[in-house]
């Protein structure tokens, strides 16, 4: 069982460039969320999927979007990236549709640098 | 507005003594709370939770407490072993849907 997959683990970025951090469940979770965990600030919601064709915004979704054509599936998007977007972006699913009142599997993590 | 709060960011502990994290939150309206454990170049995996109709949960070493009153909560570690060693993260769930989490603590066992 393969969990919560995301790809690439590291990747290096210049500004402006855009790019697609993968993400893709084999649980059949119906909720999925996209975190970034920066130095003294915790993870912070990026954004969320309750279902297919469901997703709305987190704390930090400026910069950032994502789509949910399938239950496995949960890429993140970012459209022209910036300095401000270095971090440690993780993915996370929970079974429950109300996600945040489950327990959820978090990938590895992709470490993203912009320069 | 960090509406969960971890002030420690960092805690020493000897081998087989006891740990204790702690987290403050806000948010009167916060009724279940979980912690994570984190280690290096790995996503955080569960730990335990605990219900706001509970002031204490037990899983093994593991025990966390509840104070709503005082809007607190802290996991007690007993005894702590050199294996978690790690970043523990509280968190809480706003409407169902969103999770917010604490800063962090960093937790090191010392033999």
């Amino acid at each position: 069982n393969a969990g919560v997959t995301q790809t690439p683990k590291f990747q290096v970025l210049k500004t402006g460039q855009s790019m697609t951090l993968q993400c893709a469940q084999d649980m059949n979770h119906e909720y999925m969320s996209w975190y970034r965990q920066d130095p003294g600030m915790g993870l912070r919601l990026i954004h969320y999927s309750v279902g297919a064709g469901i997703t709305d915004q987190g704390e930090v979704p400026n910069g950032y979007n994502v789509s949910r054509s399938t239950t496995e599936d949960f890429p993140l998007r970012l459209l022209s990236a910036a300095p401000s977007q270095t971090s440690v972006y993780f993915c996370a699913s929970s079974y429950s549709s109300r996600g945040g009142n489950q327990p959820q599997h978090f990938g590895d993590g992709t470490r993203l640098s912009i320069l | 507005d960090q509406q969960v709060k971890q002030n420690s960011p960092s805690l020493s502990v000897q081998e087989g003594r006891i740990s204790i994290l702690n987290c403050d939150y806000t948010n009167s309206m916060f009724d279940y709370f979980l912690w994570y454990k984190k280690y290096p170049a790995e996503g955080p995996t569960f730990l335990i939770s605990i219900s706001s109709i509970k002031d204490k949960n037990e899983d093994g070493r593991f025990t966390v407490f509840l104070n709503k009153s005082a809007k607190h909560l802290s996991l007690h570690i007993v005894p702590s072993q050199p294996g978690d060693s790690a970043v523990y993260f509280c968190a809480a769930p706003h409407n169902t849907d969103k999770l917010i989490f604490g800063t962090g603590t960093r937790l090191q066992v010392f033999p």
